[in-house]
């Protein structure tokens, strides 16, 4: 079993949909949880960063941490065509520097 | 803030040549960078954990020798690909680190013919 599980999609939804993204994980040591946005042959993107359990906002995305279920999540609001991209959840525990992955959702939104 | 450039953002090589590629870090001093690997539609593969003033940590499977990396100051660490071969064709990309976080470079796309 992998550390870490994403769907890989691809999802497709319209413009102004809200989008739904999510990461399982085994780890019960995670404590940093991050989701990163990669324009395709572009570096990722930090977008959300948030510690422990939780809910966290900023303008139209939303990252929820449930530790007890081991589950993280990222909500986009009034999803946008520029919004097409791949979704990369991450995460690291409190003592090490490295982060683990997600394989990333492509998510793309259409007008 | 927290911006990390990556130099070139484009190499194509012979085979054989070794290529160098650096990473720095714009805004802030990074006393720890990394080096991923990443092939189409996959994830980030970890390489090597870079220290300032020190010798790097490689991932398993991570071979040392073809793969050199330097972080000789808080804003600067380069990955040198040695003797490249078309296998070690890939996108890789650095990141660096600002307190708990990690900033990644735009990436920079190699290719050995």
């Amino acid at each position: 079993q992998k550390e870490v599980e994403q769907d890989p999609g691809p999802l497709s939804v319209p413009e102004g949909a809200i989008v739904s993204l999510n990461c399982t994980y085994s780890n019960s040591a995670f404590q940093y949880f991050m989701w990163y946005r990669q324009y395709s042959r572009k570096g990722p993107e930090l977008l959300m960063y948030t510690y422990s359990s939780g809910n966290k906002e900023d303008g139209r995305f939303t990252a929820q941490v449930d530790k007890s279920s081991k589950y993280i999540s990222l909500f986009i609001r009034d999803s946008q065509p520029s919004d097409s991209a791949t979704y990369l959840c991450a995460m690291c525990s409190y003592n090490t520097d490295k982060l683990i992955f997600g394989t990333g959702t492509r998510l793309q939104v259409f007008p | 803030g927290a911006v990390v450039s990556q130099h070139p953002s484009r190499v194509i090589c012979k085979s054989g040549t070794s290529v160098k590629i650096e990473c720095r870090s714009l805004d802030f001093q990074a006393t720890t960078m990394f080096w991923y690997r990443q092939f189409p539609k996959k994830s980030l593969m970890l390489m090597a954990t870079s220290n300032e003033g020190s010798k790097a940590t490689y991932e398993q499977g991570v071979e040392k020798d073809k793969f050199l990396i330097n972080h000789a100051s808080l804003t600067l660490s380069t990955l040198t690909v040695t003797s490249a071969h078309p296998e070690d064709s890939s996108f890789y990309i650095c990141s660096a680190r600002d307190r708990n976080l990690q900033f990644f470079g735009p990436g920079t796309r190699l290719t050995v013919l």
